[in-house]
Parts: C-alpha cells; sequence; structure tokens
C-alpha cells in the first residue's frame, strides 16, 4: 500500500528557505503514470497547490509562486522535495505531498507537517 | 486561473438526511472535476473524480454529477463519519485549483 511521509523542520525564520521532502514507500516514485505534487492549507483556510514533478524531472509551478519554488525528485531514495525561497508568516501552513494519478486526481496523501514562519 | 466557487458554505444536517454540495467553475472544465472530504487534523481524501466517478473504497452514497460549469457532490443518507469539509478541485488546467469548501455539521 503507497504511502507519502513529508519531513523536514516544522519553524522556519523569515526570509529564509522552507525545505521538505516527501518520501514514498511501498511504491515506485518513477511509476510512468504519476505525478508527485505539493499542496498547503493555512491554518483554517483553503487548499493551495504549490506544484508537482513527474519522476523524469520536469515540472510544473503555481504561477502565484513560481518564483520562490523548486521541486526536485530522487529516485534513488523515493523522494521529492520541496523548497520555498523568502519566506514570510503568509507561507505558514499545513504542507502536504501527494500523488496525482491518471484521473488527475490527488489520490493519495502524506499526513501533512505544519511550518510555521517566525522569528 | 479557473476559479472554483461553492454553495453553501456551511449547513447543518442529520443523520440519514441526503445532503446536495454545488460547486461551479468560472469557465468550462468539462468532467475534470474532482471532490475530496477533510476531516480535522487529517489530509483531504479523495472521493469522486472526473465529476461522477467513484474512488476506490468510497461508500456508494457518495455520488457526483454535471459537466461544464456546475457539479453537485450528493450525500445519499448522511453518516455520523461524514461529518466534515468537502472541497471540489479542476484539474482541467494547471494550476489546479480548489474550492474554498463546504463544512457539514451535525444539527
Amino acid at each position: 500500500q503507497l504511502q507519502l511521509q513529508e519531513s523536514g523542520p516544522g519553524l522556519v525564520k523569515p526570509s529564509e528557505t522552507l525545505s521538505l521532502t516527501c518520501t514514498v514507500s511501498g511504491g515506485s516514485i518513477s511509476s510512468s503514470s504519476y505525478y508527485w505534487g505539493w499542496i498547503r492549507q493555512p491554518p483554517g483556510k483553503g487548499l493551495e497547490w504549490i506544484g508537482s514533478i513527474y519522476y523524469s524531472g520536469s515540472t510544473y509551478y503555481n504561477p502565484s509562486l513560481k518564483s520562490r519554488v523548486t521541486i526536485s525528485v530522487d529516485t534513488s531514495k523515493n523522494q521529492f522535495s520541496l523548497k520555498l525561497s523568502s519566506v514570510t508568516a503568509a507561507d505558514t501552513a499545513v504542507y502536504y505531498c501527494a500523488r496525482r494519478g491518471p484521473s488527475d486526481a490527488f489520490d493519495i496523501w502524506g499526513q501533512g507537517t505544519m511550518v510555521t514562519v517566525s522569528s | 486561473d479557473i476559479q472554483m466557487t461553492q454553495s453553501p458554505s456551511s449547513l447543518s444536517a442529520s443523520v440519514g438526511d441526503r445532503v446536495t454540495i454545488t460547486c461551479r467553475a468560472s469557465q468550462s472544465i468539462s468532467s475534470y472535476l474532482n471532490w475530496y472530504q477533510q476531516k480535522p487534523g487529517k489530509a483531504p481524501k479523495l472521493l469522486i473524480y472526473a465529476a461522477s466517478s467513484l474512488q476506490s473504497g468510497v461508500p456508494s452514497r457518495f455520488s457526483g454529477s454535471g459537466s461544464g460549469t456546475d457539479f453537485t457532490l450528493t450525500i445519499s443518507s448522511l453518516q455520523p463519519e461524514d461529518f466534515a469539509t468537502y472541497y471540489c478541485q479542476q484539474s482541467y488546467s494547471t494550476p489546479p485549483t480548489f474550492g474554498p469548501g463546504t463544512k457539514v455539521d451535525i444539527k
């Protein structure tokens, strides 16, 4: 059974870079049918797609965050990662990693990790 | 970006009620519409994809319909475990966007 698990610091200082990793277990990140993505949810608010990556390294980013986002993949470790630079308090959120399947829906999600931006 | 709206923003219902949630897209998205359920402190869970296809393992009391710009999620007989927030999401174009959510709570 495929599972995703986010990891990374829960506290990041303003202007610094947020870095998270999603580890995929129970299946291969190199499957040709799937994209792997990051989605965030500020406290008490809705869901915002950040970006997605294919195992080959092709990336798609939300234009609203594109200048600050980098998503990368490490197939040898079955992981993909998110870097968000120049963070502010507005980037405080629960960050989820998720798989996007052939149906174009996000069908498997990690449990989420809370990241707070504060000095 | 395609904007998604949902109505109502919240509703109160009783166990056994039939519940309908509406989602509207700012432009036609064909059938590229997905529905998720989220409980407090948990990740969203996919219920319906491609407007009307039931995700594996999801109870048959959940159903979806619609195409173009207008979509509905129906829960035929609300169960205690269904009290949650429901989100629609379009997968027609990048960036994928979500509706603001509909919170279903106990009357």
